[in-house]
């Protein structure tokens, strides 16, 4: 149980156009997603925390205008990277917490990721 | 706020060794602690978590840890290591009232040689 995957699992696109990555909980509710960007060889840095059917909270630093995320069903969630430059290049990873379970260890799912290059 | 340092960046170890990978936190108010484990190009999946309880915790794959309050560690464990272990292993702390976020350590890759 608890799974979450992601769509695509990598993807070229050219500068200036945007790309969308799928975020979906595969077999329970998630009432809350985020959306984490990984540079090579460091840690996860939160980009930004969507609950079902309203606003996301964006991090410090993070431009809400260009990386648009929408939530609005319980399993899915999508970012939309706008006019993508080389430097938005990365691994982007959603999470998942399962709405049912409780507040109790607060646990989250991870998808596998998404490879974004931007030529 | 709260923060999670890991202090090695990478491990080296020869297969079937012992291994210690360190974790110390930093909050001002209970927390619930966790270890993920990430292979390249994967995602994150959970090795272990405390959230309260037995301060030595088992996870998946022959790991374990302990969680000690009063140094405010939790250092990941194996008693004997494979080849298939190589991976980045982070330290994530949560508060444990009310839905909260995770923070991260900047993580520590485990090189397992033969």
């Amino acid at each position: 149980g608890a799974v979450v995957s992601q769509h695509p699992s990598w993807v070229i696109c050219k500068s200036g156009t945007s790309v969308k990555i799928e975020c979906r909980s595969l077999d329970f509710q998630a009432t809350t997603m985020f959306w984490y960007r990984q540079f090579p060889k460091q840690s996860l840095m939160l980009m930004a925390t969507s609950n079902e059917g309203s606003k996301a909270t964006y991090e410090q630093g993070v431009e809400k205008d260009k990386f648009l995320i929408n939530h609005a069903s319980l399993t899915l969630s999508t970012l939309t990277v706008t006019s993508a430059h080389p430097e938005d290049s990365s691994f982007y990873i959603c999470s998942a917490r399962d709405g049912t379970s409780g507040i109790v260890g607060n646990e989250q799912y991870f998808g596998p990721g998404t490879r974004l290059t931007v030529t | 706020a709260q923060s999670v340092t890991q202090l090695d960046s990478q491990v080296p170890v020869f297969e079937e060794a012992p291994v210690e990978l360190r974790c110390n936190y930093s909050s001002s108010v209970s927390v619930y602690l966790f270890w993920y484990v990430q292979y390249p190009n994967q995602g994150l999946q959970l090795l272990l978590k405390y959230l309260s309880g037995s301060t030595l915790v088992k996870g998946i794959n022959g790991f374990e840890a302990e969680f000690n309050k009063s140094q405010t560690s939790f250092h990941l464990r194996k008693p004997s290591v494979h080849i298939s272990d190589t991976a980045e292993y982070f330290c994530a702390v949560t508060l444990n009232s009310g839905y909260s976020t995770l923070t991260f350590g900047k993580g520590t890759m485990l090189l397992v040689s033969p």
